[in-house]
């Protein structure tokens, strides 16, 4: 079964440092997709980034990286120069083949707290 | 704008009641989700629906009903059975295919009387 795994539970930094939250997944599908999700106080989840199984490339959006290897099945998010308002729970998350349906499953979450 | 309404913000249940909380979505998308979301857990599916007049359980589905009547609305019924609803509802949509993002609506937070 799919599994996801944000073993940082929270992390706290001060404004300006760089930030790495941690995602582990497992599957046994060949064809997969990873996500990451913002979750700020509001209580919305903001969807920040999509990524297939077959593209390793890492990507750069501003201030924001990621960091995807298939040899060690992670999916790492990285923030530079992090902001107070980056203070959110962020969530990985994996897609879950079964019967043609389209399902996530998602990591606990990592809470960030950035202090000014 | 597009976008997911939920309703109402916040819920009481009293002892032995059924509730529904509301989703209506315009963004003319298929596929339709309710998860549920405990305090440092993660989402938890309840219900999907990918298709009008059609929807599957999830992974915690006992205690709580839906129906899709219309595409654009997915409403979810925590009833009497689901003995611990205390917990933050998200509803959700996404284009079919390919995994396609989910959007999700500002949740509805439910409390016990």
């Amino acid at each position: 079964a799919q599994k996801v795994t944000q073993a940082q539970t929270e992390i706290s930094v001060v404004e300006k440092e760089d930030v790495t939250l941690d995602c582990v997944y497992e599957t046994r599908d060949t064809t997969y997709y990873l996500f990451w999700y913002k979750q700020p106080p509001s209580g919305e989840l903001v969807f920040l980034i999509r990524r297939n199984s077959f593209d390793e490339q890492n990507e750069i959006s501003g201030r924001y990286s990621w960091n995807f290897q298939k040899s060690t099945s992670s999916f790492n998010f990285t923030i530079t120069a992090s902001q107070v308002v980056d203070s959110a729970v962020y969530f990985c998350a994996l897609s879950e083949s079964q019967g043609g349906s389209e399902k996530l499953v998602f990591g606990k979450g990592t809470k960030l707290t950035v202090n000014p | 704008d597009g976008g997911i309404t939920q309703s109402p913000k916040y819920l009481f249940r009293k002892e032995g009641q059924n509730v529904t909380l509301s989703c209506e979505q315009n963004l003319n998308h298929d596929a339709m989700y309710w998860y549920r979301q405990d305090p440092g857990q993660g989402l938890r599916l309840i219900y999907y629906s990918q298709i009008v007049n059609d929807f599957q359980k999830g992974d915690i589905a006992e205690g709580y009903s839906v129906s899709r009547e219309k595409k654009e609305s997915f409403p979810l019924t925590v009833t009497s059975a689901q003995k611990n609803p205390t917990a933050f509802y998200l509803c959700a949509s996404s284009i079919l295919g390919r995994y396609q993002p989910q959007h999700f609506g500002d949740g509805t937070r439910l409390s016990i009387l």
